[in-house]
């Protein structure tokens, strides 16, 4: 089973501290993608990466900035934590083009508050 | 810009009745894949359903089916046979080939015993 690990449940920060959220996926995927989840705003996206070292801005991605030194693993930064941050971030990964594979594989889930 | 719309915030069902939920969307591409995902409380994302737009049969998996209606740009989603572990937030999705997924606002689905 494709296996993506997000290294905390439940995070709780303080205004202005720098936040990093990990992701790791055992599949050898090429595409991976960071979105945050709010009640009645669905999943948005934030960044996405198609490779080691490469990444797209999605469709919200002031505040934040990403990592992907390799490829099983994608960070997402938090540089100043604002409480309008507090949300449940969700890491997802794919492989292959859209025609080869479609099939998004889910983290569990980091709900971030914070204070 | 693709945009994905679920008019419906919250449904109920009986267990063991049917249930349909509602997605459309708006693109101006040919091809792209249409997707429902259910996500059951506290618990991660999972992959229910697909369908590829150039294909013209709906597609099935068990009590799972769609209704792609490609010239409507609506993707509808019936559970046939509701049990009480369909309890979830169903959310709709596209994908073109620009690799990006774009989401709707979900539909909370409870099944009620």
């Amino acid at each position: 089973d494709v296996k993506v690990t997000q290294s905390s449940r439940y995070l709780v920060k303080r205004t202005g501290e720098k936040v990093f959220l990990e992701c790791v996926q055992d599949m050898d995927h090429e595409n991976m993608f960071w979105y945050r989840q709010d009640p009645g705003l669905g999943l948005r996206l934030i960044y996405f990466s198609y490779d080691v070292k490469m990444k797209e801005k999605g469709d919200i991605p002031e505040g934040y900035s990403v990592s992907r030194e390799k490829k099983e693993r994608f960070s997402l930064i938090l540089e100043s934590a604002s409480t309008n941050q507090t949300s449940m971030y969700l890491c997802a990964s794919r492989t292959g083009p859209p025609e080869i594979n479609t099939e998004a594989f889910f983290g569990q889930g980091t709900r971030l508050t914070v204070v | 810009a693709q945009t994905v719309t679920q008019s419906q915030p919250e449904m109920s069902v009986q267990e063991a009745e049917t249930v349909t939920l509602s997605c459309t969307y708006d693109t101006s591409e040919n091809n792209y894949y249409l997707f429902w995902y259910k996500q059951p409380p506290s618990r991660q994302m999972i992959l229910v359903i697909r369908q590829e737009a150039y294909k013209q049969q709906n597609a099935t998996e068990n009590r799972f089916s769609v209704n792609f209606q490609k010239a409507a740009k609506s993707f509808s989603l019936k559970i046939s046979d509701s049990q009480l572990g369909d309890t979830a937030m169903y959310f709709c999705a596209f994908m073109s080939t620009g690799n990006q997924f774009y989401f709707g606002t979900g539909t909370s689905l409870t099944v009620i015993p």
